[in-house]
C-alpha cells in the first residue's frame, strides 16, 4: 500500500519570502516521488520528481524538493516566492513496482504581494 | 498542442443517464491512466492501460464504469446509469514506456450529475 500526507491545507507567504510545502509518504518498497501544481480549471502540471541519486531535486519555475528517506519526507521548496506561485500543490508517490500514483489531499499556497 | 487532450471539458447530465468521455494521450506514450478528483481531494486512481491492454482497475471502478483503449491510442471512459455521487473531475494522464517517467495530465472533464 502507498499513501501521501500533506499536513497543511493552506500555506500563506509574502512575496519574496521562502516557500515550503510539506509532504510525507508511505510505501512498501522504494518510492518514486512527484510534485504537481494545479491552477483553477486546469489539469495537473508536473513540477519535479525524485527517482534516485541526489536527494535534492530541482524542477520547473525555481522549485526544488528534498528527499529524506529516514523521515519519509519530500518537502517542496522555493527560495523566493512569487504571487504567480499561488495555486494548489499535490505531492504524489508510487512504488517502483507499480504504475499508479497516490496523491495527497493538496496544499493551497497563497503568496501575497 | 501536443499535450493530453480530453473531451468534453464539461458535462451536465441527469441521474440515470449514460455518459462517455474521451482522452487523447501524447502520441508516443503507450501508458494511459484515468483518475477521479473530487472537491478538496487529490486525484484517485481508477484504471491503467498499457497499449490496448487494461492492466489494472481500482475498486473505485464499479460495474457501471467501463474504460477502453481499442487501438492503443485514445481511450474512452463510460459511466452507465449515473448517480449524483459520480459528480467529479475525471482526469486522464499518459506516460512514456520508461518506468521512471512522470505522468502528464489532461485538463479533465468535469461531470455534474443532477
Amino acid at each position: 500500500a502507498q499513501s501521501v500526507a500533506q499536513p497543511e491545507d493552506q500555506v500563506n507567504v509574502a512575496e519574496g519570502n521562502p516557500l515550503t510545502v510539506k509532504c510525507t509518504y508511505s510505501v512498501s518498497g522504494n518510492p518514486y516521488l512527484f510534485w504537481y501544481v494545479q491552477y483553477p480549471n486546469r489539469g495537473l502540471q508536473f513540477l519535479l520528481k525524485y527517482i534516485t541519486g541526489d536527494n535534492l531535486v530541482k524542477g520547473s519555475y525555481g522549485f526544488e524538493a528534498e528527499f529524506n528517506k529516514s523521515q519519509t519526507s519530500f518537502h517542496l521548496k522555493k527560495p523566493s516566492a512569487l504571487v504567480s506561485d499561488s495555486a494548489l500543490y499535490f505531492c504524489a508517490v508510487r512504488d517502483r513496482g507499480d504504475y499508479k500514483l497516490s496523491f495527497g489531499a493538496g496544499t493551497t499556497v497563497t503568496v501575497r504581494a | 498542442d501536443t499535450g493530453v487532450s480530453q473531451d468534453p471539458r464539461h458535462k451536465i447530465t441527469k441521474r440515470g443517464q449514460n455518459v462517455t468521455f474521451r482522452c487523447d494521450p501524447i502520441s508516443e506514450h503507450n501508458r494511459l491512466y484515468w483518475y477521479r478528483q473530487t472537491l478538496g481531494q487529490g486525484p484517485e486512481f481508477l484504471t491503467y492501460f498499457q497499449n490496448e491492454a487494461q492492466l489494472e482497475k481500482s475498486r473505485l471502478l464499479s460495474d457501471r464504469f467501463s474504460a477502453e483503449r481499442p487501438k492503443g491510442s485514445f481511450s474512452t471512459l463510460e459511466i452507465q446509469r449515473t448517480e449524483q455521487g459520480d459528480s467529479a473531475m475525471y482526469l486522464c494522464a499518459s506516460s512514456h514506456r520508461q518506468g521512471r517517467d512522470e505522468q502528464f495530465f489532461g485538463p479533465g472533464t468535469r461531470l455534474t450529475v443532477l
